[in-house]
């Protein structure tokens, strides 16, 4: 049973520019969240998915960004028009739908120049 | 909203030394968890703890949760190079299992 998948691994975008990020969760889990981490910081939640459903994005910027999860296919977390500070590390995270336990994927690291 | 603060923010030891770390919540948890992260790598889970007052093992580290369950800690005996990392602590909400995540404690080992 493969991880999580996340791609790009490295991404570089020039401000104004849009990011795409993909995540594939864990197969059987129906459930994915996206997290924020800045430079030795913790991660931040940002937005909680379920297929074709935002449940929870009570952590995600109003502007800018926005988060789906297809009925196939991997969730996309979309930055448009990316600012210096959206430089960070974008995790992606599943866990079945019993489970407590979320699985991280290895993380798209956004670099904006 | 939750708040999750954790201590020390970096610690250095020896190998064979002892490391502890500190987690507290503003609020009372439904319950935690904890993650490591390498360095460059992703957050692997460790364990969740539920009820008031438990403890568990895994072999040399052992987690306590608070028995007003607002606080936790992860101890790990005799430190090897291979505890190298990021060790988080998360408080978990009941109704949808979002992470707070708190900032987490650096443990490096000198050999």
């Amino acid at each position: 049973n493969a991880g999580v998948m996340q791609n790009p691994r490295h991404l570089v975008r020039r401000r104004g520019q849009e990011a795409r990020l993909r995540c594939s969760p864990m197969k059987g889990h129906s459930h994915v969240y996206w997290y924020r981490q800045l430079p030795e910081e913790g991660l931040k939640f940002m937005v909680y998915l379920q297929k074709e459903n935002i449940i929870d994005e009570s952590g995600m910027p109003k502007e800018r960004f926005s988060a789906e999860f297809p009925k196939e296919g991997p969730s996309i977390l979309r930055i448009q028009q990316v600012v210096r500070g959206d430089s960070a590390a974008y995790f992606c995270a599943s866990r079945p739908g019993q489970g407590h336990e979320q699985y991280f994927g290895p993380g798209t690291r956004l670099t904006v120049t | 909203g939750q708040q999750v603060m954790q201590i020390p923010q970096y610690q250095h030891v020896q190998e064979g030394e002892d490391f502890t770390t500190y987690c507290n919540s503003s609020t009372t948890l439904s319950n935690i968890q904890w993650y490591k992260q390498r360095p460059g790598g992703n957050p692997v889970f460790l364990i969740q703890l539920v009820k008031s007052g438990e403890v568990k093992k895994q072999k040399r580290l052992t987690f306590q949760f608070g028995e007003a369950k607002k606080n936790s800690s992860l101890h790990i005996t005799a430190t090897q190079t291979t505890d190298v990392g990021t060790y988080f602590c998360a408080g978990v909400e009941s109704s949808n299992y979002k992470l707070t995540f708190g900032k987490g404690t650096l443990l490096t080992v000198n050999p």
